[in-house]
């Protein structure tokens, strides 16, 4: 199973953006990198999947390199609602998800 | 549509006692899958039936259970609760279960060991 590494915790300002990047050295050929955001006392809530290349939806983009050893989840002009904790994973066709401690993301104005 | 629902939302027991959680997953949703999220840490699985059947299960001691019902909704049951138990327990529901599939988390069940 391939195991991720990302930041423990990044400060940010309202209007910047904010790019958590995360390490995933040995991803396998049919693994996907799915982001999640938790707020305190919620579930998880997914904001993003891709498998290569550039991903972008209303909230996220995500950034995938050709060597898929990594990616970079980015917020455009994050807002004090995004304070939240960022998880990134590797699925494969696994079943459970395999959550790490998370980037905690702390949005000051 | 409604999301995935937990009850009850908080719950108070004493060391020893069993616990029964329950969810309801989204509508068409076969797969429900159980996650113990410990203050400060990243959720941890814990169970996840899909058409009835366990389909996997983390590591977590036998005190530990679960079962799907015939509409797919889902209890887990803890007996002999331990201090070490009181944490988030989340409840995910996804069509097929498939960690690559997104998964739809309710808002959990905190529970509190004394």
């Amino acid at each position: 199973l391939a195991k991720t590494t990302q930041p423990i915790s990044m400060d940010s300002y309202e209007g910047q953006e904010v790019n958590i990047t995360c390490s995933h050295n040995n991803i396998a050929t049919n693994d996907y990198i799915t982001w999640y955001q938790q707020f305190p006392s919620q579930g998880p809530r997914f904001i993003i999947q891709g498998y290569k290349t550039k991903v972008t939806n209303e909230v996220a983009s995500l950034f995938i390199p050709a060597d898929r050893k990594s990616s970079t989840l980015s917020l455009p002009r994050v807002s004090l609602s995004d304070t939240a904790v960022y998880y990134c994973l590797v699925n494969t066709n696994d079943y459970k998800l395999s959550f790490g401690a998370g980037t905690t993301v702390t949005v000051r104005a | 549509d409604a999301g995935v629902t937990q009850s009850p939302t908080h719950l108070i027991k004493t060391r020893g006692q069993h616990v029964t959680l329950r969810c309801s997953p989204i509508s068409g949703h076969k797969s429900v899958s159980w996650y113990q999220q410990v203050l400060g840490q990243g959720p941890q699985f814990i169970f996840q039936y899909y058409e009835k059947e366990e389909r996997g299960r983390g590591n977590f001691p036998d005190r530990f259970s679960a079962r799907q019902f015939p509409n797919y909704s889902s209890e887990l049951n803890v007996n002999a609760l331990l201090l070490g138990d009181s944490a988030l327990y989340l409840c995910a529901s996804s069509p097929q279960g498939l960690a690559k599939n997104i998964q739809y988390f309710g808002a959990g069940t905190r529970l509190s060991v004394l």
